[in-house]
């Protein structure tokens, strides 16, 4: 089936580490995009990218980075400088051209102790 | 970035129609109005967007105010599988080919039995 799979779902590091979030599509969309939601909060852009090798920071990069070598696969980077990066992140994807639907993917929760 | 209004919650009878409301009133005419949904602990999960004319699909329908300064999502029979967080988002194409959607808190729905 296609989709979009995001691992894991629960991710626990400790303060100081930087981790990487795991982000793969085989619906064959060129755009993808990270979120961070808080609880209680709507969602805030990290980064997307339009296509391989390209991408552009969203309303909240900073401590976070970002990579697109391949179109299935855009992984997320939290690193040591992001200050609260205990939050829920969710992963999406959509076809370009036009107003189309973005397809999210089921989310890592990740809890930096 | 253009936003929008939406009560905090709302609740509904099973089998009846709900009518969710969301105030644009600094839209730009560029802006498409989307509504998605999330489940807890989920990715959110789209619904509908349009223009300026009123949608139909199958999960709901969309009506936009004649100005555009509002919309109302309706659920024709709501169920216990629509309790969720519905957002209504603006959303419009940057850099030519990625459309940014700007999550604010979204409405808390309930569902009774």
């Amino acid at each position: 089936d296609g989709g979009i799979t995001q691992s894991p779902k629960y991710l626990f590091r400790k303060e100081g580490q930087n981790v990487t979030l795991s982000c793969e599509q085989n619906l064959n969309h060129d755009a993808m995009y990270w979120y961070r939601q808080d609880p209680g909060q709507g969602l805030r852009l990290i980064y997307y990218s339009q296509i391989v090798n390209d991408f552009q920071k969203g309303d909240i990069a900073e401590g976070y980075s970002v990579s697109r070598e391949k179109k299935e696969s855009f992984p997320l980077t939290v690193t040591s400088a992001q200050k609260n990066p205990t939050a829920f992140y969710l992963c999406a994807s959509r076809p370009t051209g036009g107003y189309n639907e973005q397809f999210f993917g089921p989310g890592t929760r990740l809890t930096v102790l | 970035d253009a936003k929008t209004t939406q009560p905090n919650s709302m609740e509904s009878n099973e089998e009846e129609p709900v009518h969710l409301p969301c105030n644009h009133s600094t839209i730009s005419g560029t802006d498409y109005i989307h509504w998605y949904r999330q489940l807890p602990s989920q990715g959110p999960e789209y619904v509908i967007h349009g223009l300026t004319s009123n949608v139909n699909n199958r999960m709901a329908s969309l009506a936009i105010a004649e100005d555009r300064k509002s919309s109302t999502l309706i659920l024709h029979r709501a169920t216990l599988r629509d309790a969720a967080v519905y957002y209504c988002i603006l959303s419009r194409l940057y850099g030519g080919a990625t459309n940014k959607l700007i999550f604010g808190t979204g409405t808390l729905l309930a569902v009774q039995p």
